[in-house]
């Protein structure tokens, strides 16, 4: 199957602070889609990003996919920023088949 | 209202008992999932349904079943629980074609 690599696995920043989060993945996908897990443990979707450049307010994301890779930009971070952050891909035919996901970036934002 | 609701949010329970998770999505999906996240917070697929069929089904021991009584809901039931079933359990449902993936809230079991 897929293989979804992430790194950082873990990073500490101050509040106001940018980061860049990447994904790596072993083979074409048609699907993209990066989460972010909060501390209470809701998953939140982001973006759903299969090729391209989008952004959010303070998030923006680019996938490259001739190059298997995808990148999750925050910038001026804030406290609520913290929490786990999830890439998943997939293959999909019909839209029934699941996502593979990462084993995630965890992000602390420090006051 | 809620888009993908799950219910129990919490259940304890002891080893060799059958417990049930429900979920209910009203966003009008055709696929719904279960996803198990471990205590490394690693998330991996269980099951999927589309239009009541069971498309995806890995790797998964046959005490679970996955029980969809309409395109709107998609239970969860394991038998004969074992120490290495406590995890978190999360229901999504998408739409075909559309792909954007929606997770309820996730129900923590803890097996004793």
């Amino acid at each position: 199957g897929i293989q979804v690599e992430q790194s950082p696995p873990d990073l500490i920043l101050q509040e106001g602070a940018n980061s860049t989060l990447r994904c790596n993945f072993s083979d074409s996908v048609n699907n993209l889609q990066w989460f972010h897990q909060n501390p209470w443990g809701q998953l939140i979707n982001l973006f759903y990003i299969p090729s391209g450049t989008k952004q959010n307010g303070r998030l923006s994301a680019t996938t490259v996919a001739t190059e298997r890779y995808s990148l999750l930009y925050i910038s001026s971070s804030q406290t609520t920023d913290s929490g786990v952050y999830f890439c998943a891909v997939g293959v999909s035919g019909g839209g029934a088949d699941g996502l593979t996901f990462g084993k995630g970036t965890h992000l602390i934002i420090q006051p | 209202d809620t888009a993908v609701s799950q219910t129990p949010k919490y259940l304890v329970t002891q080893m060799g008992n059958d417990k049930s998770i429900k979920c209910e999505q009203n966003l009008g999906h055709d696929t719904m999932y279960w996803y198990k996240q471990d205590s490394k917070k690693f998330l991996k697929i269980m099951f999927s349904y589309n239009n009541k069929e069971l498309i995806i089904n890995e790797t998964v021991p046959n005490r679970f079943s996955p029980k969809s009584p309409d395109k709107a809901h998609l239970n969860l039931h394991i038998n004969s629980l074992e120490l290495g079933d406590s995890a978190v359990y999360f229901c999504a449902s998408q739409r075909s074609g559309a792909n954007v993936l929606t997770f309820g809230a996730g129900s923590r079991l803890t097996v004793l």
